[in-house]
């Protein structure tokens, strides 16, 4: 079955600390896994994307990893600030179709 | 406009009654996306629309549910007879190149 699963379900840490935030995926084949960021009342935004062949990608302050042996991905957020508060969302393509598979996402709060 | 616009932004409706929900896309973006995201669930897929090919209606719960796209460019959401389980927060896409979507801020829909 196709899933996509992401934990912790929530997280608080204090401001200019360090997390990862962690995807598990079943979905096959793969081809790409994208994280995006939803800030409370807004639409999900996209924060990176990771391809079958990529291992690491930077966006700032924010590092995505991929293992497509395990089938496992990482968002880690260096030097938090108080905008990180968000949900951040774990979405891998189905392939071959418009369809996406959707984490329940982690909610993360950064706290001054 | 710059992105994908919703409106309204909120809904409070009394059980029973219809609403509307409308979706501005992106210019020039030809695939559409309604979804559902309740609190504590992954994005719900309601309905694909995709230039002028028949939108692919597989994910709408139930005969209530209803959509059109007008002109390949506006998209509405209509609910019937609202029921308390509709509350939830409709989010709407627009496709890009390489998978990537995307969304409106959302309507938050409150059935009381």
């Amino acid at each position: 079955k196709n899933q996509v699963e992401q934990s912790p379900q929530s997280l608080i840490i204090l401001e200019g600390k360090n997390c990862t935030l962690q995807c598990n995926y079943t979905v096959s084949p793969f081809s790409n896994l994208r994280w995006y960021k939803q800030d409370t009342g807004r639409g999900p935004v996209s924060l990176t994307i990771m391809t079958f062949s990529e291992n690491t990608k930077s966006n700032g302050r924010y590092t995505a990893t991929l293992d497509a042996d395990t089938k496992q991905s990482s968002l880690h957020i260096t030097a938090s600030q108080l905008s990180d508060s968000a949900s951040y969302i774990c979405v891998v393509p189905l392939s071959g179709t418009y369809k996406y598979i959707f984490g329940t996402g982690t909610r993360l709060k950064v706290l001054a | 406009g710059a992105g994908v616009s919703q409106s309204p932004s909120n809904k409070v409706t009394e059980k029973g009654k219809d609403v509307e929900l409308r979706c501005d896309p992106i210019s020039g973006h030809t695939a559409l996306y309604w979804y559902r995201q309740s609190l504590g669930q992954g994005l719900e897929f309601l309905i694909y629309f995709q230039g002028n090919s028949a939108p692919d209606k597989s994910g709408l719960p139930s005969d209530r549910f209803s959509a059109e796209r007008t002109g390949g460019s506006v998209s509405t959401l209509t609910i019937q007879r609202t029921q308390q389980e509709d509350s939830a927060v409709y989010l709407c896409a627009s496709g890009g190149g390489y998978n990537e979507q995307f969304f409106g801020p959302g309507t938050r829909l409150t059935v009381l």
